[in-house]
């Protein structure tokens, strides 16, 4: 079946430090990739996606690659801050009508200055 | 501004007793889902809905109840046979064309008193 898999947190990183989340994924056909972002007693908000293969999403510094001969869309960042501490949640949804989206269990990212 | 107002913020359940949870959204989307988010478990799916008075059921549908009545309005229901209800409430909607993102509302956060 479809499934995200995502490196485990938590992840602790200094101010302007180097950023790298890896995820790979299990999916039939060519399904869409996202990043999510979740910030303390809130929801989730998009922060990037690809929808094919060698596609590079990106915001706010953050940037993933769509690599289907990995099998793996890992965000990165050149110099994080402390106001990226949340927690980080990959996902997929394949192109098939009627499905929903399938996520990883979340990294949680914590920046101290 | 468009966007989806899940209510309310808190939510306490005494044993035995169904409660409802609420999740409106005015982004004029077809397709609305629900996600139950437990520490260190990611989101799981309990029910979704990709057009009005139709639903399906997600991984963990057990206990829950919801309805489609309205296209702007998804509310679910934790009924008394969710045995551990204490969890994060999320609820979301998207496009129904494929690959398209979710957004997500603020969630509601569900304990047992």
């Amino acid at each position: 079946g479809n499934s995200v898999t995502q490196m485990e947190g938590p992840v602790t990183l200094s101010e302007e430090a180097f950023l790298t989340i890896n995820c790979t994924y299990t999916a039939t056909g060519y399904p869409s990739l996202f990043w999510y972002v979740q910030y303390p007693g809130e929801g989730l908000q998009l922060l990037l996606k690809a929808t094919k293969a060698d596609d590079k999403g990106s915001n706010k510094g953050f940037e993933a690659t769509y690599r289907k001969e990995t099998t793996s869309f890992h965000l990165e960042k050149g110099s994080v801050q402390v106001s990226d501490s949340a927690v980080y949640f990959c996902a997929l949804i394949t192109n098939q009508a009627g499905t929903a989206l399938i996520f990883g269990k979340g990294t949680t990212l914590s920046v101290s200055s | 501004d468009g966007g989806i107002t899940q209510s309310p913020k808190y939510l306490f359940r005494k044993e035995g007793q169904n409660v409802t949870l609420s999740c409106e959204q005015n982004l004029n989307h077809d397709a609305m889902y629900w996600y139950r988010q437990d520490p260190g478990q990611g989101l799981r799916l309990i029910y979704y809905s990709q057009i009005v008075n139709d639903f399906q059921k997600g991984d963990i549908a057990e206990g829950y109840s919801v309805s489609r009545e309205k296209k702007e309005s998804f509310p679910l229901t934790v009924t008394s046979a969710q045995k551990n209800p204490t969890a994060f409430y999320l609820c979301a909607s998207s496009m129904s064309n494929p690959n398209q993102p979710q957004h997500f509302g603020d969630g509601t956060r569900l304990s047992i008193l």
